[in-house]
C-alpha cells in the first residue's frame, strides 16, 4: 500500500488566480493520477501524471488550464489556472503500484473559488 | 469499459451484514469488478476486486455470479464507521482508467 498526502487540504481563492496542489507518496509508485470531484458528484479523471514527460489528459481537460508536473516517482503537482467559480471542487491525487486497478488516494484538496 | 448500476442508497443495522448489489450486464471477459468506498470528506479507499471467483479479504467479501453479470459486496458485520459511498467499477485488467459512477450511499444505523 501507499500513503498519500496532499497540500493544501483546502483553500479559498479569488477568480483569475492560480493554485498549485502538491501530492506526495511515501513510496515509489508506477502511476499517479489527478481527479476532480464536484459537489455531490462522482470522480472524474483529469489526467495521468507521467514521470519525466507531459501528462496524459482526458477529454475535456487541457494542459493550459491544468498543468501537471511529476519530477520523480513520489511527487506530483496539479495547478488550477485562471480559476473561476466553476473550478470549485475537490481535487484528488491517486497512485498505483503494479496493479492499475488498485489505486491509493490522498485526502483531497477542497478548493473554493470566489 | 462496461457500465455498472447500483442502488442510490441503502440502510443497514449496526452489527448486521451489509449486502451491496451491483449490476454489470455488459462486462467483458477481461474486465475485473472493483469495489471502493469513500467516507465523507476523505479520498476513496480500495476494498476488493475479482474476476470470476468469489474473493474475501479482511474488509469484505465479493460474490460474483456465474454469468458475471452482477456482483454483491458483503460487509459481514457492519459498523458505524462503514457509513460511506460504495463504488462498483468494472475495468480491464491493467487499464489505468477507472470509470466512477455515483455509487451506493450506505448508512449504518445504531
Amino acid at each position: 500500500s501507499a500513503v498519500i498526502s496532499q497540500k493544501p487540504s483546502r483553500d479559498i481563492c479569488q477568480r483569475g488566480t492560480s493554485l498549485t496542489i502538491q501530492c506526495q507518496v511515501d513510496s515509489q509508485v508506477t502511476m499517479m493520477f489527478w481527479y476532480r470531484q464536484q459537489p455531490g458528484q462522482s470522480l472524474t479523471l483529469i489526467a495521468t501524471a507521467n514521470q519525466g514527460s507531459e501528462a496524459t489528459y482526458e477529454s475535456g481537460f487541457v494542459i493550459d488550464k491544468f498543468p501537471i508536473s511529476r519530477p520523480n516517482l513520489t511527487f506530483s503537482t496539479l495547478t488550477v489556472s485562471n480559476m473561476s467559480p466553476e473550478d470549485s471542487s475537490i481535487y484528488l491525487c491517486s497512485a498505483t503500484g503494479t496493479w492499475m486497478g488498485e489505486q491509493f488516494f490522498g485526502p483531497g484538496t477542497r478548493l473554493t473559488v470566489l | 469499459d462496461a457500465k455498472t448500476t447500483q442502488p442510490t442508497s441503502m440502510d443497514c443495522a449496526e452489527g448486521r451484514a451489509a449486502n451491496l448489489p451491483c449490476n454489470h450486464s455488459t462486462i467483458s471477459g477481461n474486465e475485473y469488478v472493483y469495489w471502493y468506498r469513500q467516507i465523507h470528506s476523505q479520498g476513496p479507499q480500495y476494498i476488493i476486486h475479482g474476476l470470476k471467483n468469489n474473493e474475501t479479504n479482511e474488509m469484505a467479501s465479493l460474490i460474483i455470479t456465474e454469468d458475471r453479470k452482477s456482483s454483491t459486496l458483503i460487509l459481514p458485520h457492519a459498523t458505524l464507521r462503514d457509513t460511506a459511498v460504495y463504488y462498483c467499477i468494472v475495468s480491464a485488467g491493467n487499464n489505468r482508467k477507472l470509470i466512477w459512477g455515483l455509487g451506493t450511499s450506505l448508512a449504518v444505523n445504531p
